[in-house]
């Protein structure tokens, strides 16, 4: 059964450095997603993409987030300077419609 | 405000025994609820989905059940086993496409003890 993958599994940055995490949605996906999910809190929902570009965006995902799906299969995410909050869970998903979505295995995201 | 609550935070049972969580939701308009599972370390894993006029959906040993007019749901564990300890949350979408007023309740913390 396809899944989505997710690289890589952890990363460690400091403050102020920038993080590009990369995903490879299920090939027939037509909408992609980005949420994190802080230590103990609920799943948030960071931005979707659909037809090479942005659909919706959260009040998270500000001028320092953004993402890319440069070759029709890689799904990226960059955090162009980190800050401590920003470390998390980020879990990639993807969906042939806007209903079931499915998830990667995430990155765990440590800022320092 | 849309919210989806869910009970209990967390919860502990035997191997073996059947359980039941608790998800209630305010989101209005509704188009249709998930339920989830989360391995520690992982992604959401989706159990069930339901819509509007669906009262109940099997998985295997999960069972969702919706109840629109009260805007609560549940979902059953029969015969726990070992592999079912993970979080399990309630997601509810709202009456029209958009990711972003999909609403994640915080999970049921699930432990199966041998």
């Amino acid at each position: 059964e396809p899944e989505v993958t997710q690289t890589p599994s952890h990363q460690v940055t400091q403050m102020g450095q920038e993080v590009i995490l990369r995903c490879v949605p299920i090939s027939n996906h037509l909408y992609f997603y980005w949420y994190r999910q802080i230590l103990g809190q609920k799943v948030e929902f960071l931005v979707s993409f659909y037809n090479n570009e942005i659909s919706e965006k959260s009040e998270i995902f500000d001028d320092q987030f953004s993402v890319e799906r440069p070759d029709g299969s890689n799904f990226t995410l960059k955090i162009r300077s980190t800050k401590l909050e920003d470390s998390a869970m980020y879990f990639c998903a993807g969906s042939w419609t806007t209903e079931t979505q499915y998830f990667g295995p995430g990155t765990r995201l440590l800022v320092l | 405000k849309n919210q989806v609550e869910q009970s209990p935070q967390s919860l502990i049972i035997l191997e073996g025994k059947n359980c039941t969580l608790q998800c209630n939701y305010t989101v209005s308009p509704f188009s249709n609820l998930r339920w989830y599972k989360q391995d520690t370390g992982r992604g959401p894993v989706s159990l069930t989905i339901m819509t509007f006029s669906e009262n109940t959906k099997s998985n295997g040993r999960y069972t969702a059940t919706l109840d629109a007019d009260t805007k609560q749901s549940s979902l059953h564990i029969t015969a726990s086993q070992l592999s079912d300890s993970a979080s399990y949350i309630c997601v509810v979408s709202p009456g029209y496409s958009s990711a972003s007023k999909i609403i994640f309740g915080s999970g049921t913390r699930l432990s199966i003890r041998p």
